[in-house]
């Protein structure tokens, strides 16, 4: 079974800070995605990555940046934590082609910033 | 880009009764159509799919149709159970891999 970890379930961080979320995958899966989850606004794609060392803009992605130096693991990165960023992070990684290998989510880190 | 409209926000429904969710889609390069559940604290699970050459498509309880034309989609769960009750969401893929336009969400409550 595909396992997607994220490293925190709750962060509460302060207003400029800089903030690190970290996502692992198990399944040597080529690539990996960074979705925020809002009530009433559903998921909104941050960030992707099809290849190590490769990143694409979703269609939020101002106030973001992500890291992929090992193809199991992709980094989002807050440069500087606004409150309008609390939310919950959901990472999710998938194989391939979309209707061959569906995407397959992590738990989810809900961040707070203060 | 694309846009995906869901409905209801919210479904309550009796025990044994049938849940239908509504999606459309705006991009026609759309061709794949998967379906999400969502259970309280967990993330997002992946219960039924459907692509764009295939107008309907069942699992046990719970079937998806597709009208191409008029760019519509849709769930049906039948003879609903207490542990249907999550939130459900429908997406559209206009790429082929995987950067996937979700809806806003249903949640579903299955009451005794």
């Amino acid at each position: 079974d595909v396992k997607v970890t994220q490293s925190s379930r709750y962060l509460v961080k302060r207003t400029g800070e800089k903030v690190f979320l970290e996502c692992v995958q198990d399944m040597d899966h080529e690539n990996m995605f960074w979705y925020r989850q809002d009530p009433g606004l559903g998921l909104r794609l941050i960030y992707f990555s099809y290849d190590v060392k490769m990143k694409e803009k979703g269609d939020i992605p101002e106030g973001y940046s992500v890291s992929r130096e090992k193809k199991e693991r992709f980094s989002l990165i807050l440069e500087s934590a606004s409150t309008n960023q609390t939310s919950m992070y959901l990472c999710a990684s998938t194989a391939g082609l979309s209707y061959n290998s569906p995407l397959h989510f992590g738990n989810g880190t809900r961040l707070t910033v203060t | 880009g694309e846009n995906v409209e869901q409905h209801p926000s919210t479904l309550s429904v009796q025990e044994g009764d049938s849940a239908v969710i509504k999606c459309t889609y705006s991009d026609s390069a759309s061709n794949y159509f998967p379906w999400y559940k969502q259970e309280l604290g967990k993330g997002p699970q992946l219960i039924i799919d459907i692509r764009s050459n295939v107008g309907e498509k069942k699992d046990q309880r719970i079937a998806v149709t597709l009208n191409k034309t008029a760019k519509h989609f849709s769930l049906h769960i039948t003879e609903t159970q207490p542990e249907d009750s999550a939130v459900y969401f429908c997406a559209a893929d206009p790429s082929g891999y995987s950067t996937l336009t979700f809806g806003k969400g249903t949640m579903l409550l299955v009451s005794p």
